[in-house]
This record gives structure tokens, C-alpha cells and sequence, in this order.
């Protein structure tokens, strides 16, 4: 069971589209991470959230955190094709040294 | 700033023998950890090293051990290689481990066992 869990698993939209990727968890992290891996890459760090209720912007990306520091969104403003790629949520539990991830979402953004 | 180097990129053994990754981290970064990616389970994570010592430990059976240097560099071992360890092996590395200034990962060993 993991203990991120990330919907959907797969998404598919049209170029200019808006898109929203979830990470629940029933349990409190001291920060959620966003990462977007290429096929064959690492992960590469988008965004860390570690204030509950925080929301960070970067350009068309919106990275939410939950009240409660168990969730968070990703969304995505009008979407382009370079936007395709799998986006993985990571959190990072107080005195634990390591970040779980969710499965992971797989976006395609078709031109 | 150089990032997270790891080698070599692609790997294939043969089952039952032993393989060594390296991961040279960030300078300055004293936490190393280790994930397996696998397309059924994703990224699953295996140890965490800090300044030499183990504090973390992931799921995995023992053949699967790790060790950090003085210089921060890691290496993991596999020893008795099963087909199921074919997979993405990816290190990161940050500053203390554990904190909020996000991981830096590496481009990954592709380890193929036949």
C-alpha cells in the first residue's frame, strides 16, 4: 500500500487544456514535493510545499498543500505538449529520513 | 554546480552474480539515498545514508546492502541477482535528508539482469 496516493493514474488532454493531478494521504507530512520525470531521467524537483494551506505558483503550475499537510494538487493552466512527462508526489514525514512517493501520474499533452 | 553523477548508466548481468552502483552527490550534501523504479511498483525506496552511517532502510531483502564514504559518495551492492531486480536505480542526494528543500536525483542505473 503506498502511502501517497495519486489520481488519476494516466491523463490525456489537448493542448491549451487545464489539468489537476491529487496526492491523499492519511498521513501528516512536513512537506510534499512535485517531481516530473522524463522516460529514462531522474526526477527533477518542481516545487516543496511545507506551510499547510500554502499554494505556490510557478508560471502555469499551481502546487497546493491541504490544511491538514496530508494532500496536495498540482495544476496545470493551459497545458503544452512540454508539459508531458510523469509527475510523482513525495512527502517527507517529521524525524523520518526519506521521501515516499505516490505511483505517479502519467501525462500526455497532445498537440 | 555539478549535479548527482551516478554510474554506469546501464548495467546487464546474468542472475546469481553480484553487482556495485555509484553515486557521487551534490558538494556540500551530506544525505545519499537509493530508490528502485520499477514499472509495477514505482519508486520504492531502499536506505538513506548520512555522514557514513545508515538511517533509514527500505523493505528489501539484505541482499541488497549500501555504504557511504567520508567524501559523501555512496555505493549500493546486489549480490545473488534475481530477474526481479531489473529496474531504474536512482540516487539522490540533499543537504541533511529528510529536509524541505527538495532532492536532487541522479539520470539513474539501468540495471537489466538476464
Amino acid at each position: 500500500t503506498q502511502l501517497l496516493e495519486q489520481s488519476p493514474q494516466f491523463l490525456s488532454i489537448q493542448e491549451g487544456e487545464n489539468l489537476t493531478v491529487y496526492c491523499n494521504s492519511s498521513s501528516v507530512f512536513s512537506s510534499l514535493q512535485w517531481y516530473r520525470q522524463e522516460p529514462g531521467e531522474g526526477p527533477v524537483l518542481l516545487v516543496t510545499v511545507v506551510t499547510g494551506g500554502e499554494v505556490k505558483k510557478l508560471k502555469r503550475l499551481t502546487f497546493q498543500f491541504g490544511d491538514a499537510r496530508k494532500d496536495s494538487s498540482l495544476h496545470i493552466t493551459a497545458a503544452q505538449p512540454g508539459d508531458t512527462g510523469l509527475y510523482l508526489c513525495a512527502g517527507v514525514r517529521s524525524n523520518d529520513y526519506k521521501l515516499s512517493f505516490g505511483a505517479g501520474t502519467t501525462v500526455t499533452v497532445r498537440a | 554546480k555539478a549535479g548527482v553523477t551516478q554510474t554506469p548508466r546501464y548495467l546487464i548481468k546474468t542472475r546469481g552474480q553480484q553487482v556495485t552502483l555509484s553515486c557521487s552527490p551534490i558538494s556540500g550534501h551530506r544525505s545519499v539515498s537509493w530508490y528502485q523504479q520499477t514499472p509495477g511498483q514505482g519508486l520504492q525506496f531502499l536506505f538513506e545514508y548520512f555522514s557514513e552511517t545508515q538511517r533509514n532502510k527500505g523493505n528489501f531483502p539484505g541482499r541488497f546492502s549500501g555504504r557511504q564514504f567520508s567524501n559523501s559518495r555512496s555505493e549500493m551492492n546486489v549480490s545473488t541477482l534475481e530477474l526481479g531486480d531489473s529496474a531504474l536505480y536512482l540516487c539522490a542526494s540533499s543537504l541533511a535528508g529528510g529536509d524541505n528543500y527538495g532532492y536532487t536525483f541522479g539520470s539513474g542505473t539501468r540495471l537489466t539482469v538476464v
